[in-house]
């Protein structure tokens, strides 16, 4: 089984400032196809999971640029430009290389 | 717009059986881009996949539930459904029904709200 590991797993950010979340998974998310599948998932309180980023670095439709996703291999990173109120919420990034799993979410709260 | 609403009891006794439903609305079930799972979510903790069919019938699951886990498929109804048997305590979760973009993004793309499902005598 792949385990996906984020960090921090708490993190108070001011309005307008960047956030930064980290993914690592247990073995490389290469796929034999040559897609790395890494996606980041927003649930907002009492909201089911939306999906964010897909494939590293894509944008969903409807998802704001300030949203952006990086990495390669085992190390994935999110990060939003400027934190917004609406932004408040818990973060999982997913592997869906082999099979699915999910990290254990990162909670993204204003100070 | 496509919709995906979950259904079923909210009270589950021990070691029976748990059965849920997920229509889909505002789209078919049927279209070849597509899987459509089953998550679940612990109060308080974080998601589990639990597995995912497509219109065909071709099922996946979690290697830790399958034992437990019959993912199945009507496609007359647009539906897909998910039965876990012999539930326990830590069976308690929201289980959400959501979209697999299998062709392109690989990703959970579209969810219901969830229904919450609680198992206890």
């Amino acid at each position: 089984d792949i385990v996906m590991t984020q960090t921090p797993l708490s993190s108070p950010v001011t309005l307008g400032q960047p956030a930064s979340i980290s993914c690592r998974s247990s073995q490389s998310l290469v796929h034999s196809d040559g897609n790395t599948y890494l996606s980041w998932l927003q649930q907002r309180p009492g909201q089911p999971p939306r999906l964010l980023i897909y494939k590293i670095s894509n944008r969903f439709s409807g998802v704001p640029d300030r949203f952006s996703g990086s990495g390669a291999g085992t190390d994935f990173t999110l990060k939003i430009s400027r934190v917004e109120a609406e932004d408040v919420g818990v973060y999982y990034c997913m592997q869906a290389t082999q099979l699915y799993t999910f990290g254990q979410g990162t909670k993204l709260e204003i100070k | 717009q496509l919709q995906l609403q979950e259904s079923g009891p909210g009270l589950v006794k021990p070691s029976e059986t748990l059965s849920l439903t997920c229509t889909v609305s505002g789209g078919s079930i049927s279209s070849s881009s597509y899987y459509w799972g089953w998550i679940r979510q612990p109060p308080g903790k974080g998601l589990e996949w639990i597995g995912s069919i497509y219109y065909s019938g071709s099922t996946y699951y979690n290697p830790s539930l399958k034992s437990r886990v019959t993912i199945s498929v009507d496609t007359s109804k647009n539906q897909f459904s998910l039965k876990l048997s012999s539930v326990t305590a830590a069976d308690t979760a929201v289980y959400y029904c959501a979209r697999l973009d299998w062709s392109g993004a690989d990703a959970f793309d579209i969810w219901g709200q969830g229904t919450m499902v609680t198992v206890s005598s």
